[in-house]
């Protein structure tokens, strides 16, 4: 069974960088059918899309436009894990932080099946 | 980007009764279209993909219709346990994944 495990800080001040990591278990976070996504909750956006990573050979990198500017996710396959980093956060980018894992393959979900715990992160001086 | 919208924001059901939710989609997503069951303070949960297709864990009460930019989500005999906020998301068109604004179901 694959589980998502999310750690990192819930205190972010202004113009600072937000770090988040999620440990993979059960599951590769270089498997070639699968993707490593970062998704965000708020009471203002709802439910966002943030980025995502996957393996394909080579490491492959997507962002969402609004953050693209701001954006990094980087996968760790010594540890099994990828991580988030926002820079420059704003009071906007208080939400609620989740790591999702998603298989790719034409011949399953396609959609976010497997979700980190979340993390609550304010931003806040 | 294609905006997902769902209605009713709020719809208050009595139990044993069905509960009807709608999504609706900008643009034709075929039929990419997943439904997500959030309790408060827990992540999402897959309930439905393939617009029809119930995900592993839920009983046969929920059940997923649609196709192209229309959307249903059904509970045909509503328990306490299925309060919660609906989410619709569409996984056809990249980038970005979009999810709608989600409909809150509660007991009447």
């Amino acid at each position: 069974q694959v589980q998502l495990q999310q750690s990192g800080p819930g205190l972010v001040k202004p113009s600072q960088t937000l770090s988040l990591t999620c440990a993979i278990s059960g599951d590769s976070v270089s498997n070639t059918t699968a993707d490593w996504n970062w998704i965000r909750q708020s009471p203002s956006r709802g439910l966002e899309w943030l980025g995502r990573t996957y393996y394909r050979s080579k490491w492959y990198y997507d962002y969402a436009s609004s953050v693209t500017s701001r954006i990094t996710i980087t996968p760790d396959t010594s540890k099994n894990q990828f991580s988030l980093q926002l820079s420059s956060v704003e009071p906007d980018d208080t939400a609620v932080y989740f790591c999702t894992g998603r298989c790719s393959s034409t011949t399953c979900a396609r959609a976010f099946e497997i979700w980190g715990q979340g993390t609550m992160v304010t931003v806040s001086s | 980007e294609i905006l997902m919208t769902q209605s009713p924001a709020t719809l208050s059901v009595s139990p044993g009764q069905r509960a009807t939710l709608s999504c609706r989609a900008s643009q034709s997503v075929s039929s990419n279209l997943a439904w997500y069951q959030q309790k408060p303070g827990q992540p999402p949960r897959l309930l439905i993909y393939g617009a029809s297709i119930r995900a592993t864990g839920f009983p046969a009460r929920f059940s997923g219709t649609g196709s192209g930019t229309e959307f249903t989500l059904s509970i045909s005999s509503l328990q306490s346990e299925d309060v919660a906020v609906y989410y619709c998301q569409q996984y056809s068109v990249w980038p970005p994944w979009t999810f709608g604004q989600g409909t809150k179901v509660e007991i009447k």
